[in-house]
């Protein structure tokens, strides 16, 4: 079964706005990361928060996790055009397993 | 430039030929992965090459055959393939640490592979 998941699948907001991106997934972890991939390119990583952590940013990037929910989210403050791409979540499970990724939320930004 | 470069960026082939993709990366990692990226899927975790030792996935057929000669190039030989392997293969390298801790990917920008 898949570990984790992505709502919405797709997100289409005015330049400006914020962007607000959740994941979700099904067993203990490490931790969480984000990641951004741009159409015909390779993903690019972007934060990292550990499960210790209930919050982390990077510049107009938050990330907040709730391991009690099992749930994280990715907010993306003050939109740009440029920040059109796919975001997927992936996590590192506690057993040890490589990361497992997400469908993706498809993100448009519209100038 | 991501540090992780793959070649080539697009291949076409046949389904009775033999190809190769390559993958190179200048990070000073120590682990090397090949991913599979097919529309509306998750990635897909197709070898890991880490501390110079091989973990595959089962699921993943016998036509896909790994390769690291060293910690810097990974390749992937592909022979007989199917046209529903038609995919953004992707390749990724990170740093694993001696406790487990695995540093965040690095990917390359893949290879666009069309089976015909």
């Amino acid at each position: 079964s898949q570990q984790g998941e992505e709502d919405p699948q797709a997100l289409s907001i005015q330049e400006g706005e914020n962007a607000t991106m959740n994941c979700s997934y099904k067993t203990s972890i490490n931790n969480l990361q984000w990641y951004r991939q741009n159409s015909g390119r390779g993903l690019v990583h972007l934060i990292l928060i550990r499960s210790n952590e209930r919050e982390k940013h990077s510049g107009r990037l938050r990330v907040t996790l709730d391991t009690s929910k099992k749930s994280s989210s990715l907010l993306i403050t003050a939109s740009r055009a440029a920040d059109t791409a796919s975001y997927f979540c992936a996590t590192e499970e506690t057993s040890g397993s490589r990361l497992t990724f997400g469908e993706g939320t498809q993100l448009t930004v519209n100038p | 430039e991501t540090g992780v470069t793959q070649t080539p960026r697009h291949l076409v082939m046949g389904m009775t030929n033999k190809k190769s993709l390559k993958c190179e990366q200048h990070l000073g990692h120590n682990a090397m992965y090949w991913y599979k990226q097919s529309a509306k899927k998750p990635l897909e975790l197709m070898f890991v090459y880490s501390l110079e030792e091989r973990v595959e996935n089962n699921s993943v057929p016998s036509r896909f055959s790994p390769e690291c000669p060293n910690s810097s190039h990974l390749f992937l030989h592909l022979h007989t393939l199917q046209p529903e392997d038609s995919a953004l293969y992707l390749c990724a390298s990170s740093r694993l640490f001696d406790d487990s801790y695995n540093s965040p990917l690095h990917f390359g920008n893949g290879t666009r592979l069309t089976v015909t």
